[in-house]
C-alpha cells in the first residue's frame, strides 16, 4: 500500500521568503508527526496531530513555524521568512495511534540561500 | 525524559552478528524501548520495540536485562545493506512527547 508522502522532494528558497511543506500520511492513520533533521544530526521533533485533539507544538523552534492539518489526514509546514538556519530535511510521520510505531516519508530538503 | 546514550559509530564485517547497546539509566516505569533504522537520503524505519526481556522479530532482536536501564539491539549475520544509523528512543507509548525525541543514533558501517 501507499506509504507517507511529501512534497516537494526538494525546495531552494531566499532568505526571507515563507514556504510550505506537504504531507500526505498513510490513510486511516490518525497520528501525524512532523520533525527536522540537520546535516548529520539526529531528528527534532517539531509538531505532533493525533485525532481532532489540539496538537502538540511544544517542539516548533519560533513563532515563524506553524503547522495544520485539514480533515485529520494531510497536514502543511508552512516557515515563514525563512532564515538560513532553517535548511534541514523536514520530515513527516504517521502512526495508527500516539506512541507506537511511525512509518516515515522521504522527506523535503530546504534548503535557505 | 528518559536520555538515551549511544556509541557514535561502530564497524563490523558482513556475516558478523552485531550489537548495539544504548543506555537509559533513567528509564520510567511504563517507557518502552524503541530502535529505528535510517539510511542516506530517507525517513527512518521502524525495527523494533520492547518493555522488557527479549524481543525478537524477522530483522532484529532487542535485550532488555532485569532493571532496563540498557538495551541491545542485535543484528544477526549483517550485510552491507545493513549500513545506517541506528536510532535507540525510550518513551511512553500513550505519550506523544517522549516518544518523539532522537539522539545522535549510532552509524554503522558493514564492510565487505
Amino acid at each position: 500500500g501507499a506509504g507517507v508522502s511529501q512534497s516537494p522532494s526538494n525546495k531552494v528558497t531566499e532568505k526571507g521568503k515563507d514556504v510550505e511543506l506537504r504531507c500526505d500520511p498513510i490513510s486511516g492513520h490518525t497520528a501525524l508527526y512532523w520533525y527536522r533533521q540537520s546535516l548529520g544530526q539526529g531528528l527534532e521533533f517539531l509538531i505532533y496531530f493525533q485525532g481532532n485533539s489540539a496538537p502538540d507544538k511544544s517542539g516548533l523552534p519560533s513563532d515563524r513555524f506553524s503547522a495544520e492539518r485539514t480533515g485529520g489526514s494531510v497536514s502543511t509546514l508552512t516557515i515563514q521568512r525563512t532564515q538560513q538556519e532553517d535548511s534541514a530535511v523536514y520530515l513527516c510521520a504517521s502512526s495508527l495511534q500516539q506512541g507506537v510505531e511511525q512509518y516515515f516519508g522521504p522527506g523535503t530538503r530546504l534548503t535557505v540561500t | 525524559l528518559a536520555k538515551t546514550t549511544q556509541p557514535i559509530s561502530m564497524d563490523s564485517y558482513e556475516g558478523q552478528e552485531v550489537n548495539i547497546t544504548c543506555s537509559h539509566n533513567n528509564i520510567a516505569t511504563n517507557d518502552y524501548i524503541t530502535w529505528y533504522q535510517q539510511f542516506p537520503s530517507q525517513g527512518p524505519r521502524f525495527i523494533i520495540q520492547g518493555y522488557k526481556t527479549k524481543v525478537t522479530n524477522e530483522v532484529a532482536s532487542l535485550f532488555i536485562p532485569a532493571d532496563r536501564k540498557s538495551s541491545t539491539l542485535s543484528l544477526p549475520r549483517v550485510s552491507l545493506s545493513d549500513t545506517a544509523v541506528y536510532y535507540c528512543l525510550v518513551g511512553k507509548r500513550g505519550n506523544a512527547g517522549n516518544m518523539l525525541t532522537f539522539g545522535g543514533g549510532t552509524r554503522l558501517m558493514v564492510k565487505p
